[in-house]
């Protein structure tokens, strides 16, 4: 396994900001993903992010929107741009430590509040 | 369309029995199938995946597939109270293997009652 965080763990943001999420892992991984969780809700993927190449974003998100950086192979920032309530999700990276398999770990998440 | 099917429950079962949950989805070329473990307020945690037709068994869980049918399950031997989570069922619908995004069920609700 792999240890993985997420900075921050939380926050309460106004509508119209922007906040970037940090993940980190402790091992060097090709394949980093990001999804969110809204509330009751369960895991939609957001975007996959390869280290050297542009993020590939599912249908219904933009990069506009979500953009994503992959700086090295245990780095990742996920931002979220000019808020709305609706975006208050649980947002959560996850690593596949296989490089083949699919077999993904999550990180702790980080809850967005928007007000 | 990728879709993932589970009941959301709650499934209530007596402590010491078994829990058996169950997943369909929606594509026959789909290769791995896992299950993640979510407790209040924390992050999925994966617990058991397969990619062949058949049983797979770890501890107390085995996971069951059956590709033809397009149909997973987990079952929870000698059930505990703390196996009380959401069970999310997560399938990767990418032909041919290779890592890719999962897409995810909603979940069903496990508790086992002391």
């Amino acid at each position: 396994s792999a240890v993985i965080s997420q900075k921050p763990s939380r926050d309460i943001c106004q509508r119209g900001t922007s906040l970037t999420i940090q993940c980190q892992v402790d091992s060097q991984v090709t394949m980093m993903f990001w999804y969110r969780q809204q509330p009751g809700q369960s895991l939609t993927l957001i975007a996959t992010a390869n280290q050297g190449s542009e993020a590939t974003y599912e249908s219904g998100f933009v990069i506009d929107k979500f953009p994503i950086s992959r700086p090295n192979l245990t780095f990742s920032t996920l931002t979220v741009s000019n808020m709305s309530p609706e975006d208050s999700s649980i947002y959560l990276c996850s690593v596949d430590l296989t490089g083949s398999y699919n077999e993904q770990f999550f990180g702790p998440g980080t809850r967005l509040t928007v007000l | 369309q990728k879709e993932v099917e589970q009941n959301s429950g709650p499934l209530s079962v007596p402590e010491g029995a078994i829990a058996s949950l169950n997943c369909t989805y929606s594509d026959r070329g789909s290769q791995s199938f896992f299950w993640y473990r979510q407790y209040s307020g924390k992050s999925p945690e994966l617990i058991m995946f397969i990619y062949s037709n058949g049983d797979k068994e770890d501890g107390r869980f085995t996971a069951q597939l059956n590709k033809a049918s397009q149909y997973v399950s987990l079952l929870i031997r000698d059930s505990q109270p703390s196996d009380s989570a959401t069970y999310l069922c997560a399938v990767n619908f990418v032909s041919g293997g290779g890592a890719d995004g999962l897409t995810f069920g909603k979940g069903t609700h496990l508790i086992i009652q002391p």
